[in-house]
């Protein structure tokens, strides 16, 4: 079982470029999550989908952000243009039908640099 | 509005001591309560829970309390031990069957040798 999958690991690209980070869930898992970890606010949610569909985009910062998920294996966030604030490093999460015991199965994260 | 916090950034014990990682919340109405640990450069891992019609829950060497009243949780790790060196967060659902985790922002702890 390989987990969820994000690409890239790491990248750095300078102010004003769009930004794509790929999220790949656990084969059967319909819900899928997309985190930010910053120093100063810890893991905040930015958008949730459960069967492809976005239930909850509170989180989403500002319009500078969007999220997609085409189909059950695949999701993606872009941010553009990306600012040196969006520094951060950006987890994608899966959890199973139902959500048996809440528990969510993180990535292992994408380091975002703004220069 | 920080609804689960944790307000120790960071935490030292010796090797074989306690580690006493502690988290507060605001709404009375969460039910379920969740601990992740995280390795540089991994994303959280998932630790342990409890239901909020227990007052304790343990797996091996890590127990977790609940004090409703005080809206007040802790994790206990006994004994501690070098491997244990993460950062752990707390965290609860947002509300109910949504999916929606509330997180902590985190407490590293550094179990020294």
């Amino acid at each position: 079982d390989a987990g969820v999958i994000q690409s890239p690991r790491h990248e750095v690209t300078e102010m004003g470029q769009e930004v794509t980070l790929r999220c790949k869930p656990i084969s059967g898992h319909d819900y899928l999550f997309w985190y930010r970890q910053t120093m100063m606010r810890g893991l905040e949610l930015l958008i949730y989908f459960n069967n492809n569909v976005p239930i909850d985009d509170s989180g989403m910062p500002e319009d500078r952000f969007s999220a997609k998920m085409p189909n059950a294996s695949f999701s993606t966030l872009k941010i553009q243009p990306s600012e040196p604030r969006d520094s951060a490093v950006y987890f994608c999460a899966s959890g199973p039908p139902g959500l048996a015991g809440n528990e969510q199965f993180f990535g292992p994260g994408t380091r975002l640099t703004v220069l | 509005d920080q609804q689960v916090k944790q307000n120790s950034p960071s935490l030292s014990v010796q090797e074989g001591r306690i580690s006493i990682l502690n988290c507060d919340y605001t709404n009375s109405m969460f039910d379920y309560f969740l601990w992740y640990k995280k390795y540089p450069a991994e994303g959280p891992t998932f630790l342990i829970s409890i239901s909020s019609i227990k007052d304790k829950n343990e797996d091996g060497r890590f127990t977790v309390f609940l004090n409703k009243s005080a809206k007040h949780l802790s994790l206990h790790i006994v004994p501690s031990q070098p491997g244990d060196s993460a950062v752990y967060f707390c965290a609860a659902p947002g509300s109910s069957n949504t999916g929606k985790l509330i997180f902590g922002q985190g407490t590293t702890l550094q179990v020294k040798p």
